[in-house]
């Protein structure tokens, strides 16, 4: 079975402060895809980045970090001076990783936690 | 439309009536996915439609769900005999299927349910 904890359910920070969101999974399957969304007060989950389980670069997009280590089996998210805007409750999730991209591939969800960044 | 669109956006409802949930994809993405996103529940499958495959309901909480997809695209929820414990976000998402997909999935606003 898979299982996804993000074990922070509200983090508040002031503008402009860097933030790091964890994110710890479970799962038997030796190939898998992680991933992080996003979820702003509208409520439509916005994609953000996937990973796969083969590739433990790291990866930087403008103020978005992230930091994948399948050693200790973690996939964290770090913001780089926060902003308003950023404030949203942020998802990370897991699903197989099939090369033949076949049968089933819904994602497991973590709980979520919540982003406040204040002005 | 450009993503994945969900009606109605908000449904209030007595215990016991039938609900319509409607999901239209993108336009393309051949997969499907329903989910259900509840207070102290997180988010949570519930079934999976591929192309002209049977769906995979394995996530389906109880026989009063259940969904359908016309044609390969437009996907219907129906939940039976409302309850409070439906009361929930049931969202939509869609994605492309193949190596380059990735298994991506965009997601729809989603539809608030309120069952009293």
């Amino acid at each position: 079975a898979q299982k996804v904890t993000q074990a922070q359910t509200e983090i508040s920070v002031v503008e402009k402060e860097d933030v790091t969101l964890d994110c710890v999974y479970e799962t038997r399957d030796t190939t898998y895809y992680l991933f992080w969304y996003k979820q702003p007060p509208s409520g439509e989950l916005v994609f953000l980045i996937r990973r796969n389980s083969f590739d433990e670069q790291n990866e930087i997009s403008g103020r978005y970090s992230w930091n994948f280590q399948k050693s200790t089996s973690s996939f964290n998210f770090t913001i780089t001076a926060s902003q308003v805007v950023d404030s949203a409750v942020y998802f990370c999730a897991l699903s197989d990783l099939n090369l033949m991209d076949t049968g089933r591939r819904a994602l497991t969800f973590g709980s979520g936690t919540r982003l406040q960044v204040q002005p | 439309g450009a993503g994945v669109s969900q009606s109605p956006s908000n449904k209030v409802t007595e215990k016991g009536k039938d609900v319509e949930l409607r999901c239209d994809p993108i336009s393309g993405h051949t997969a499907l996915y329903w989910y259900r996103q509840s207070l102290g529940q997180g988010l949570e499958f519930l079934i999976y439609f591929q192309g002209n495959s049977a769906p995979d309901k394995s996530g389906l909480p109880s026989d009063r769900f259940s969904a359908e997809r016309t044609g390969g695209s437009v996907s219907t929820l129906t939940i039976q005999r409302t309850q409070q414990e439906d009361s929930a976000v049931y969202l939509c998402a869609s994605s492309l299927v193949g190596q380059l997909a990735k298994n991506i999935q965009y997601f729809g606003a989603g539809t608030r349910l309120s069952v009293l």
